[in-house]
């Protein structure tokens, strides 16, 4: 399988805790987006990153919220003490190249965060 | 980016050619046109993309006006499985994808 893979699919986390939502782009792939969705809304731009950099976490939330991408091993999105307002589904994205016009983003199939 | 003006929904009979507007007005000389459709909170898709003439592919065709003020998404014989959300995006190739609120289709038997 080429995919995108994110995982786990559903996570459902208590308020305060921790949240970590992985993503292991396609073979080749040395860049990763992460988006965010709301409940009813539009996919948000959270952070793009390639491998151990991040190039722009402009969507990204001041606190709470980082984002890492390793050498080795997946892409990771961590959500720190975890809100009510933190329920979403979250997207992985990755690409071969920032400026290749000839590929879209492929996407996984999201995590839905779900915070109790 | 520019910005792109969707209509919220649209409906389509089955079977017959589903026509998504997408106004770009805005629009810069390098930036792309692109198509994601996102079906009930699967990750998006791709679907096509353009910069000045029109482009077909296996799922869609485009068509982006002289101007390149708007494009035109069609599905040539929509089934109920292209139900779903569409986001017409515009960027420069080597900027992000900012999604909009994007036009929810529905086919309908």
């Amino acid at each position: 399988n080429a995919g995108v893979m994110q995982n786990p699919r559903h996570l459902v986390r208590r308020r305060g805790q921790e949240a970590r939502l992985r993503c292991s782009p396609m073979k080749g792939h040395s860049h990763v987006y992460w988006y965010r969705q709301l409940p009813e809304e539009g996919l948000k731009f959270m952070v793009y990153l390639q491998k151990e950099n991040i190039i722009d976490e402009s969507g990204m939330p001041k606190e709470r919220f980082s984002a890492e991408f390793p050498k080795e091993g997946p892409s990771i999105l961590r959500i720190q003490q975890v809100v009510r307002g933190d329920s979403a589904a979250y997207f992985c994205a990755s690409s071969n190249a920032r400026a290749s016009v000839n590929y879209g983003y492929t996407f996984g199939s999201g995590t839905r965060l779900t915070v109790v | 980016d520019a910005k792109t003006t969707q209509p919220t929904s649209m409906d389509c009979a089955e079977g017959r050619a589903a026509n998504l507007p997408c106004n770009h007005s805005t629009i810069s000389g390098n930036e792309y046109v692109y198509w994601y459709r996102q079906i009930h909170s699967q990750g998006p898709q791709y679907i096509i993309h353009g910069l000045k003439n029109n482009e077909t592919n296996e799922m869609a065709s485009l068509i982006i006006t002289e101007d390149r003020k708007s494009s035109t998404l069609i599905l040539p014989h929509a089934t109920l499985r292209d139900t779903a959300v569409y986001y017409c995006i515009v960027r420069v190739a080597d900027n992000d994808m900012r999604f909009g609120a994007g036009t929810r289709l529905t086919v309908k038997p």
